[in-house]
């Protein structure tokens, strides 16, 4: 059975500083895909970076980055030079790509605060 | 903007009673998921549905249904409501299987709270 774990406390970040948020997953499946979201207090879902399994580089949008270490089965989150409006909740989340069921299975989230 | 809609944004009932969230997926989009997201039990996959037919079922209780109409806007019915049914109910959507490895889009949920 896939499974995600987050199991960073709340982290805080600096404005204008790098963080990284942990991911580690486990699954059976040769191909899937690893996906980070951002909910922030108003509450919708926001899609960020997708990486694939067999993607050979690491996936980047703007200011996120995944560094993704598939020996090690971790998909961490890079957000570079932290914004205000980078505090909220982060979900790494994963889809197993065979078959016809594509859920996505969540990690518990974490919250990460950005300090002026 | 995901382009994903759902309605309502809040609902307040009774326990007992029936409630009906409604979601229209982004344009061209087959497949639409529901997930539930409460404080004990984190983001869960309820049901998938792809072009009209149910696709998987996750943890989905009996006294939750859905269904996906021909022009692809989804129904997750939800009766004989319990207090511990209160809950952030998300609806995602995602292109056809096929067209590439795509994100799950999300709408902007439906927040209900059972009393």
């Amino acid at each position: 059975a896939q499974k995600i774990t987050q199991t960073q406390p709340g982290m805080f970040v600096q404005e204008k500083e790098a963080v990284t948020l942990d991911c580690t997953y486990d699954t059976s499946d040769p191909s899937y895909g690893l996906f980070w979201y951002k909910q922030p207090s108003s509450g919708e879902m926001i899609f960020l970076i997708y990486q694939g399994s067999y993607d050979q580089q690491n996936a980047t949008e703007g200011r996120y980055s995944l560094n993704f270490q598939k020996a090690r089965k971790s998909a961490n989150l890079v957000i570079s030079a932290s914004q205000l409006g980078d505090s909220a909740m982060y979900f790494c989340a994963m889809r197993e790509e065979a078959g016809a069921n594509s859920k996505l299975t969540f990690g518990k989230g974490i919250t990460l605060s950005v300090r002026p | 903007d995901s382009g994903v809609t759902q309605t309502p944004k809040h609902l307040i009932t009774a326990t007992g009673q029936r409630v009906t969230l409604r979601c229209s997926p982004r344009s061209g989009d087959l497949s639409v998921y529901w997930y539930q997201q409460s404080l004990d039990q984190g983001l869960q996959f309820l049901i998938q549905y792809y072009n009209g037919e149910e696709r998987a079922k996750g943890n989905i209780l009996e006294r939750f249904s859905a269904q996906q109409f021909p022009d692809l806007h989804s129904e997750l019915n939800l009766s004989s409501l319990e207090l511990g049914d209160s809950a952030l109910y998300f609806c995602a959507s995602s292109p056809r299987r096929g067209e590439g490895a795509g994100p799950q889009y999300f709408g902007p949920g439906t927040r209900l709270l059972v009393l």
